[in-house]
């Protein structure tokens, strides 16, 4: 069965430095998203990403977040200079058409 | 987004129904409502989604009252590996980039 991967699963890093989480999508969806969970807390969704732009994007999205699809199969989500709440677990997930999503199994960012 | 109100919490027994329900009386005309499901902390995991009519498929059925003010999720022959959150989120679906809405949930413990 088709599956979104994640990598990888736990990164570690420094306060200040930048981190690029990579996903690779199931190869015929159309849609692309990020979301996030604070432990404890519930799933936020973070971006949306169709025909090569971003569609959508919460309050959380701001200009230290960036998503790319580099090459027709990965999308990646950048942090450019990471905070100490940014500390989660932060999914991708595809979907052919909106609402039918699928999800990886997260990455879980720690920053230090 | 239209409004959900899940209980916070259900028990079930191995091998009985498990019955979870969702109101969510500010849904809109072309809103589907869609369910997930999130095992302690791996990605959110779709079951099912349906408009008006009741649906099933092999994971779980689908029953919506017919104002459309809210929904039950069954399990029809609950198991251990059901134990999770199981979430109701309104969605436009494919007439929309697909942003779920997670809210808080309901946990449920299917126990032996």
């Amino acid at each position: 069965e088709p599956e979104v991967t994640q990598t990888p699963s736990h990164q570690v890093t420094q306060m200040g430095q930048e981190v690029i989480l990579r996903c690779v999508p199931i190869s015929n969806h159309l849609y692309f998203y990020w979301y996030r969970q604070i432990l404890g807390q519930k799933v936020e969704f973070l971006v949306s990403f169709y025909n090569n732009e971003i569609s959508e994007k919460s309050e959380i999205f701001d200009d230290q977040f960036s998503v790319e699809r580099p090459d027709g199969s990965n999308f990646t989500l950048k942090i450019r200079s990471t905070k100490l709440e940014d500390s989660a677990m932060y999914f991708c997930a595809s979907s052919y058409e909106g609402g039918q999503a699928f999800f990886g199994q997260g990455t879980r960012l720690t920053v230090v | 987004d239209a409004k959900t109100t899940q209980p916070p919490s259900m028990d079930c027994a191995e091998g009985r129904a498990a019955n979870l329900p969702c109101n969510h009386s500010t849904i809109s005309g072309n809103e589907y409502v869609y369910w997930y499901r999130q095992i302690h902390s791996q990605g959110p995991q779709y079951i099912i989604h349906g408009l008006k009519n009741n649906e099933t498929n092999e994971m779980a059925s689908l029953i919506i009252t017919e104002d459309r003010k809210s929904s039950t999720l069954i399990l029809p022959h609950a198991t251990l590996r059901d134990t999770a959150v199981y979430y109701c989120i309104p969605n436009a679906g494919g007439t929309s980039y697909g942003k779920l809405t997670f809210g808080q949930g309901t946990i449920l413990t299917v126990h032996p």
